[in-house]
């Protein structure tokens, strides 16, 4: 079993739908958990970070925990072409190391 | 500022060649890493440096080398390239501590035939 476990998808979704996307773990001791964007072809780039449980909104981006289930979700409201790529989540045990899930590839049609 | 750079950005070995990626930043950071990325595998950590002159393995080492001679400087080195290193390497650097930002290059794809 793969200590971070994210469905890889595909997901194709309209202009404008609320996209979710969520991941599950298996260690009890992740205190950070992140959310990374990469774009086909480039490097990943952070884009959510939370600390232990609860929710985290950045604009059209909100990101939540819940260390009870060992599950994390993002989801994107009003979702645009541009947010089309594959979102990573991340977890940390705060020892420099971070143990990723597989990506979710995302789709928004125009 | 560059960022994180690599270079370099696509190659193409043979089995059994050798080669050096070499990964830099002028962010001042003092971890670096570098993953490997697999379709269905998401990133994967091969090596990582806590500082100058320090090196780790991480989840994938077998294969790979790693000096980190210079702060700005991170090498990964194949001795003897295998078909199943055929990927895309991505190399990241951190401030300090896991809970900052890792902020990743552009990567490199590497073919191994």
């Amino acid at each position: 079993q793969k200590e971070v476990e994210q469905d890889p998808g595909p997901l194709s979704v309209p202009e404008g739908a609320i996209v979710s996307l969520n991941c599950t773990y298996s260690n009890s001791a992740f205190q950070y958990f992140m959310w990374y964007r990469q774009y086909s072809r480039k490097g990943p780039e952070l884009l959510m970070y939370t600390y232990s449980s609860g929710n985290k909104e950045d604009g059209r981006f909100t990101a939540q925990v819940d260390k009870s289930s060992k599950y994390i979700s993002l989801f994107i409201r009003d979702s645009q072409p541009s947010d089309s790529a594959t979102y990573l989540c991340a977890m940390s045990l705060n020892d420099y190391k971070l143990s990723f899930g597989a990506g979710t590839t995302v789709t928004v049609r125009a | 500022n560059a960022g994180v750079t690599q270079t370099p950005k696509f190659r193409v070995l043979k089995t059994g060649q050798s080669m050096t990626l070499l990964c830099a930043q002028d962010m001042n950071h003092e971890y670096m890493y570098w993953y490997r990325q697999d379709p269905g595998m998401g990133l994967r950590l091969i090596h990582y440096s806590v500082g100058e002159g320090t090196t780790a393995k991480g989840e994938v080492p077998d294969g790979y080398n790693v000096s980190r001679l210079k702060k700005q400087n991170f090498l990964l080195g194949l001795e003897s390239a295998a078909p199943s290193q055929t990927s895309v390497y991505f190399c990241a650097s951190t401030l300090g501590g896991s809970s900052d930002t890792q902020y990743f290059g552009p990567g490199t794809r590497l073919t191994v035939l």
